[in-house]
């Protein structure tokens, strides 16, 4: 089973940011945080990941708490292209492929 | 940019058929995986793969099942047998050690 939590849906308005919650209260110190996206029935895309700080790429941030038991990926300026299902992931796999687990993700859906 | 190439996008077999499914992998990564998602529901882990052998499998990946790297390039899943319910989109994935992973865009298969 997964060892996150997040909410099912959530919207938000084109050029807004979005805001998408996770918590894995159960997170091991070796255990990095993945978020990946999927759209449609698409391959699962990664976005990033991070360990105890915060990270940042041209895709996302990822903000993870000081107790590393929640984390939030923010879309600063969510385009109509960002509608996906949205995974967080907490693993330390490399061997360890079946320690990476998708739950059902949060399906956010950007409004025009 | 590298990816992970899967082929062909869709399949369709008729039940009790073989079928292999090919994956060809970024060049310089080292780890495997195939995953799949049914219609509507997670995307779940089938194995794993590492210096030519698998190293994990999940419940689902039983004897019908069986991966190969033939030829240092290509990573192919074969089904022996196929069932109705293995239709399914099936994933293939590849990484290097400590690093994030890449998923192809899938294989359709449909079993009729």
């Amino acid at each position: 089973d997964a060892k996150t939590t997040q909410p099912p849906s959530m919207d938000c308005a084109e050029g807004r940011a979005a805001n998408l919650p996770c918590n894995h209260s159960t997170i091991s110190g070796n255990e990095y945080v993945y978020w990946y996206r999927q759209i449609h029935s698409q391959g699962p895309q990664y976005i990033i990941h991070g360990l105890k700080n915060n990270e940042t790429n041209e895709m996302a941030s990822l903000i993870i708490t000081e107790d590393r038991k929640s984390s939030t990926l923010i879309l600063p300026h969510a385009t109509l292209r960002d509608t996906a299902v949205y995974y967080c992931i907490v693993s330390d796999w490399d061997n360890y492929g079946q320690n990476f687990v998708f739950g059902p993700g949060t399906r956010l859906s950007v409004l025009p | 940019e590298p990816e992970v190439t899967q082929t062909p996008s869709h399949q369709v077999t008729q039940m009790g058929q073989e079928v292999i499914l090919h994956c060809v992998p970024i060049s310089n990564h080292l780890y495997f995986y195939w995953y799949r998602q049914i219609l509507g529901q997670k995307v779940e882990f089938l194995v794993s793969f590492y210096n030519n052998e698998i190293s994990e499998k999940s419940e689902i990946f039983d004897d019908q099942f069986s991966v190969e790297r033939p030829d240092g390039s290509n990573f192919t899943l074969k089904i022996r047998s196929t069932k109705l319910e293995d239709s399914a989109m099936y994933f293939c994935a590849s990484k290097r050690a400590g690093t994030e992973a890449f998923f192809g865009q899938g294989t359709r298969l449909t079993v009729v």
